[in-house]
């Protein structure tokens, strides 16, 4: 069974700049997470969605993070313009049912440098 | 609210040595709990998890015990391993909404 894809696996822009990342699934998985994790911190939930609406975005910086997830499959996450401060890994997850008695899945991560 | 506590790191143990890494947790309702594991270089994975009082979920030698009294979740090893070198993150889901948050991760170290 394929795993969680992410691309790209870095990527580095200057500030102001902008950047997405794209994230699929594992098949069938009907929810999915983006998370922030700094450098020395744990994964901070940006957005999850449930299919293609969105559950929790409470977290995302909306003055220039977005995503969406258009058909209820994969997902993109762009920030735009890019800050100092949102350098860090961006960690996709899904999981196919409710967390509470299954598990996340996780891709290996976009890790962002803004210069 | 609803967070999860960790004990702060590093922690650097001697090989074969007994392992705990503390988490505690507050949440509304009745929360799942989760250690997650991310060995250098590699993404989280799941290590061990309970999802209801008095559970005990184990893996790979270790335990953790969901102790409600206590609220906490604490992560144990008798005997750690150099391969157990790795940043363990205590995470716990709410019901509504299947929320899943996690600590701020403990790194281990265990040296020959």
């Amino acid at each position: 069974e394929a795993g969680v894809a992410q691309s790209p696996r870095y990527k580095i822009i200057e500030k102001r700049q902008s950047v997405a990342f794209w994230c699929n699934p594992i098949s069938g998985h009907a929810t999915l997470y983006w998370y922030q994790q700094i450098l020395g911190q744990g994964p901070k939930l940006l957005i999850q969605f449930q299919n293609n609406g969105v559950v929790d975005d409470s977290q995302l910086p909306k003055d220039r993070f977005s995503a969406e997830r258009l058909k209820g499959v994969d997902s993109t996450l762009k920030i735009q313009p890019a800050k100092l401060e949102d350098s860090a890994v961006y960690l996709c997850a899904s999981s196919f049912r409710g967390v509470n008695t299954g598990e996340l899945f996780f891709g290996e991560g976009s890790r962002l440098t803004v210069l | 609210g609803n967070s999860v506590t960790q004990m702060e790191g590093p922690v650097t143990l001697s090989e074969e040595a007994f392992l705990t890494i503390n988490c505690t947790y507050t949440a509304t309702g009745y929360p799942s709990l989760f250690w997650y594991v991310q060995y250098p270089g590699e993404g989280l994975q799941l290590l061990l998890k309970a999802t209801k009082a008095d559970d005990k979920g184990s893996n790979k030698g270790f335990e953790a015990t969901y102790r409600k009294e206590t609220t906490s979740f604490h992560l144990e090893k008798g005997s750690v391993q150099v391969s157990d070198s790795a940043v363990y993150f205590c995470a716990r889901s709410v019901n509504t909404g299947n929320q899943f948050y996690f600590g701020t991760g403990t790194s281990l170290t265990v040296i020959p």
